[in-house]
């Protein structure tokens, strides 16, 4: 069953980094995943694709310092430079024939 | 730029019927798939139903298969879920969204509308 799995809560300093996990269930390790961004009270937003070679392209409009990679069957959402702008709600998506999977979430909070 | 905007959501009585739309502006509609995907209130995403560009090929999440019915009208730039024997479940903000094709994700939502299921 393809399942993606990530942490509830992530936090770091305003201008520091985080990482963000996302795992794919086994048996799924090659599979691409998608980031998107889901501000308070806002609609999602796509931030990029991961490829499992750690490739990643980025939608229009997001800053470099949002970056993707790739380890296994973990998939990683990097942010730089925090800004409080980045408080939000992070999700994970993958697909397979005939179905679109969703991470539960990783709600990122900026000290 | 690529725009989509989701119409058609209320409140309805479990067991109504409700229609919604999503218009869709910016691109070439017509090249992509097109999805449906759910927020219940304060819980993550959830994936509703997919369409192929040409129609063919058509997808829903098992919890609404049997009650819900996604299409579009290309030549309207525009994409619908029929959603019938609604619960009190199906309570949520509703996205459109687009997928270049089958082998990629969502890279465009919309802003959502609300559908409420309650007596």
């Amino acid at each position: 069953q393809l399942v993606l799995t990530q942490s509830p809560s992530a936090s770091a300093s305003l201008g520091a980094s985080v990482k963000l996990t996302c795992t794919l269930s086994s048996g799924h390790s090659s599979y691409g995943i998608a980031w998107h961004q889901q501000q308070p009270e806002k609609g999602p937003r796509y931030l990029m694709k991961v490829n499992s070679d750690g490739s990643h392209n980025r939608g229009d409009g997001i800053p470099d310092r949002f970056s993707g990679s790739s380890s296994g069957a973990e998939r990683y959402l990097t942010i730089s430079s925090l800004q409080s702008e980045d408080e939000a709600d992070y999700y994970c998506q993958t697909w397979a024939t005939g179905i679109q999977v969703f991470g539960g979430g990783t709600k990122v909070t900026v000290l | 730029q690529v725009q989509l905007v989701e119409s058609g959501g209320g409140l309805v009585k479990p067991g109504g019927s409700l229609r919604l739309s999503c218009a869709a502006s910016g691109f070439t509609f017509s090249d992509y798939y097109m999805s449906w995907i759910r927020q219940a209130p304060g819980k993550g995403l959830e994936w509703v139903s997919d369409m192929s560009s040409n129609t063919a090929y058509v997808n829903y999440a098992d919890s609404v298969k049997g009650r819900f019915a996604i299409s579009r009208d290309n030549a309207k730039n525009s994409l619908y879920l029929q959603m019938n024997s609604l619960r009190a479940e199906d309570t949520a903000v509703y996205y459109c969204a687009r997928r270049h094709d089958s082998t990629r994700g969502i890279d465009y939502w919309g802003q959502g509308t609300l559908v409420s299921v309650s007596s």
